[in-house]
């Protein structure tokens, strides 16, 4: 079993739609990062949460450590926002190591 | 803020020869940088760690003569596929972080074609 999963793994929108995506892990974790990846290949991060909630624009990502989860919201979602969304957690038991989800893959249609 | 650059984005080499991929910190010093590699659909497996004026630490499974790093300053770190084979192609990244991984960035990424 992975210790990070994500879903979906696939996830098509239309224009305007809320978008969720979702991160589950398995481990203790000091840090949870998302990670925007666009077809060119290049990484951006996006979030780096410890607790709670963080608001960037139209993004929102919150985490519940004692659940194991979290989540990263699109709203008003728009094609520019189609990419390839990955959940990284920062495991506590090895210092920085970051193990990554498989990424969802977002197509938003216009 | 800081700014990781990735060198070169693409290059396609014939098997058997060597490929050298850079990777700058532009703002900071970065002590530390982690050396990536992603298989098309799959999600981004470390394969080492790089720390500056010391020897790089691999993971399981990743051949240290064949994926040279070298981390001779604190602005530049070297990853060197040598004696390439097609199954060594793939997407290779470099990232560094600061703040106890606080803040992470990542470089533009490498697509290596072995032909």
């Amino acid at each position: 079993k992975n210790e990070v999963e994500q879903s979906p793994q696939n996830l098509t929108a239309q224009e305007g739609e809320f978008i969720t995506i979702n991160c589950s892990y398995s481990v203790g974790i000091s840090a949870l990062h998302w990670l925007q990846q666009h077809p060119g290949g290049g990484i951006v991060s996006l979030f780096m949460l410890s607790s709670g909630k963080k608001k960037h624009g139209r993004l929102i990502a919150t985490i519940n450590i004692q659940e194991k989860h979290s989540s990263l919201h699109i709203t008003a979602s728009h094609p520019r926002d189609s990419a390839v969304y990955i959940c990284a957690v920062l495991l506590m038991e090895y210092g920085n190591k970051l193990v990554f989800g498989a990424g969802t893959i977002l197509r938003v249609k216009s | 803020g800081a700014v990781v650059s990735q060198h070169p984005s693409r290059v396609i080499c014939k098997s058997g020869t060597s490929v050298k991929i850079e990777c700058r910190s532009l703002d900071f010093q970065a002590t530390t940088m982690f050396w990536y590699r992603q298989f098309p659909k799959q999600s981004l497996m470390l394969m080492a760690t790089s720390n500056e004026g010391s020897k790089a630490t691999y993971e399981q499974g990743v051949e240290k003569d064949k994926f040279l790093i070298n981390h001779a300053s604190l602005t530049l770190s070297t990853l060197t596929v040598t004696s390439a084979h097609p199954e060594d192609s793939s997407f290779y990244i470099c990232s560094t972080a600061r703040g106890g991984y606080t803040e992470a960035f990542f470089g533009q990424g490498t697509r290596l074609t072995v032909v």
